[in-house]
C-alpha cells in the first residue's frame, strides 16, 4: 500500500533562517506531488505541484521554492524565512492520469518568530 | 475563477443525530469533487470522491451527493458519533485545471456525547 511521509511535524525558525521540508511517497511510481499551505482560519492554498522529476509548477509568487530530486521525493525550501511564511504545510500525492484522488501527509506546523 | 463555499462554518450536534454539510461551487465545469476530514493539527484524510458523471458516493455512515448543474454537494453523516468531530473540507477539480484543486474553508463539526 502507498504511504506518504512528511517531516518534521513541528518547526520553529527565526526570521531570515533557511527552510527545508521533505516529503517522500512509498508504494507508487510517477506520482503527482503537491505542496499546500494552510494558514490559520483560511483554506488550503496550493503552492507547488510536480508531474515528474525536476518539473515544478508554482501557483503563487512567494518566498518559497520546491524541488523534486527523485521520483518520490518533494522538498520545500526557503533561503530566508519571513513572518508571513508561518502556517501548516501539507504534502500530498495523487496517481498520475487517474481520478486524481489526493492523499495527504501529516503536515508540518511552521512558526517563524 | 472557481470559488468554493462551505456552510455552516461550524456545527455542534448531540450524538446520534443525522446531519448534512453543504458545499457550493461557482463553476459547474468540474472534473470531480472530493470530501476530506481534518483532525486538529493533522493532515487531511480523503473520505469520498465523486466524479462529475456521478450523483453520489457512499462509505459506511457517510453519503456524498453531487448536483453539478446547481453547483452543490452535500455530505450526509448518519448517526453521528463524538469521533466524527473534525473539520470537513470539500474540494473541486476543474475540468481544465490540470492538477489544481480548489478547497472550501471547511465546516468544523463537534458531536457532543
Amino acid at each position: 500500500s502507498q504511504t506518504i511521509h512528511q517531516w518534521p511535524a513541528t518547526l520553529v525558525q527565526p526570521v531570515g533562517s533557511p527552510l527545508s521540508l521533505e516529503c517522500t511517497v512509498e508504494g507508487t511510481s510517477n506520482p503527482n506531488l503537491y505542496w499546500y499551505r494552510q494558514a490559520a482560519g483560511r483554506g488550503l492554498q496550493l503552492l507547488f505541484y510536480s508531474v515528474g522529476i525536476g518539473q515544478i509548477s508554482s501557483e503563487v509568487p512567494q518566498n518559497l521554492s520546491a524541488s523534486r530530486p527523485q521520483d518520490r521525493q518533494f522538498i520545500l525550501s526557503s533561503k530566508k524565512l519571513l513572518l508571513s511564511d508561518s502556517g501548516f504545510y501539507l504534502c500530498a500525492w495523487s496517481v498520475r492520469g487517474g481520478k486524481e484522488k489526493l492523499f495527504f501527509g501529516s503536515g508540518t506546523q511552521l512558526s517563524v518568530l | 475563477k472557481q470559488e468554493v463555499t462551505q456552510i455552516p462554518a461550524a456545527l455542534s450536534v448531540p450524538e446520534g443525530e443525522n446531519l448534512v454539510l453543504n458545499c457550493s461551487f461557482t463553476d459547474s465545469a468540474i472534473y470531480n469533487l472530493q470530501w476530506f476530514r481534518q483532525d486538529p493539527g493533522k493532515g487531511l484524510t480523503s473520505l469520498l470522491l465523486i466524479q462529475s458523471s456521478q450523483r453520489e458516493q457512499t462509505s459506511g455512515r457517510l453519503n456524498a451527493s453531487l448536483d453539478k448543474s446547481s453547483g452543490r454537494s452535500t455530505l450526509y453523516i448518519a448517526a453521528s458519533q463524538p469521533g466524527d468531530s473534525a473539520t470537513y473540507l470539500c474540494a473541486v477539480r476543474k475540468e481544465t485545471s490540470g492538477s489544481r484543486l480548489t478547497f472550501g474553508e471547511g465546516t468544523q463539526l463537534t458531536v457532543n456525547p
